[in-house]
């Protein structure tokens, strides 16, 4: 089944305690994106990869990182949380092109709380 | 700045009846814009889009209208179901961008039986 997966689903941590949201998809899709949503806010690109140790910033990118070392895994890293990046965080994948457009497919989402 | 505006953040409608969501935008780069529909629990699901050369596409009980003067789309459930109840996301893609997707803050649609 094609799909994206992220891992945790849930996650309450404290204020400064490095952590990782993984994401992996089987769809060998060369773009893959991390967004957070916000009550009022929608969906937010914070990191995007176009491929293979290709990533760039979103809209939001302070206090995350990312990298890509496989073509199907995104991690998202969060050094230092705090509190204002409590939210709930969707990646998401599909083919490359800057042409047209080709549907993202997310994953089911993962809660963080940062306390 | 926000390029992509969903103005209501609900709305309820009767089941069997007509649901229109709307959606506004800035750019007139835009060039294809999707309608995304989001469960709790779940991520978002991509239900229907439209080119900016087009000024409606329709599939099923879908239908999505573009004012590309009023810099202005629509999705219109006809009939609407109980299934139907979600949020629904709008989104612009413009060509050449490699941040692909803009999206809107969201209308959270409830469909009454």
């Amino acid at each position: 089944e094609a799909q994206v997966t992220q891992n945790p689903r849930y996650l309450i941590t404290v204020t400064g305690k490095k952590l990782t949201v993984t994401c992996s998809q089987n769809m060998n899709h060369e773009y893959m994106s991390w967004y957070r949503q916000d009550p009022g806010l929608g969906l937010r690109q914070i990191y995007y990869s176009m491929n293979v140790e290709v990533t760039d910033k979103g809209d939001v990118p302070e206090g995350y990182k990312v990298s890509r070392k496989e073509k199907r895994n995104f991690p998202l890293i969060l050094e230092s949380p705090s509190p204002n990046q409590t939210s709930l965080y969707f990646c998401a994948s599909s083919q490359t092109s800057l042409g047209r457009y080709n549907e993202q497919f997310f994953g089911p989402g993962t809660r963080l709380t940062v306390l | 700045d926000q390029q992509v505006k969903q103005n209501s953040p609900s709305l309820s409608v009767q089941e069997g009846r007509i649901s229109i969501l709307n959606c506004d935008y800035t750019n007139s780069m835009f060039d294809y814009f999707l309608w995304y529909k989001k469960y709790p629990a779940e991520g978002p699901t991509f239900l229907i889009s439209i080119s900016s050369i087009k000024d409606k596409n329709e599939d099923g009980r879908f239908t999505v209208f573009l004012n590309k003067s009023a810099k202005h789309l629509s999705l219109h459930i006809v009939p609407s179901q109980p299934g139907d109840s979600a949020v629904y996301f709008c989104a612009a893609f413009l060509s050449g961008s490699a941040r692909q997707l803009t999206f809107g803050s969201g209308t959270q649609l409830t469909v009454l039986p």
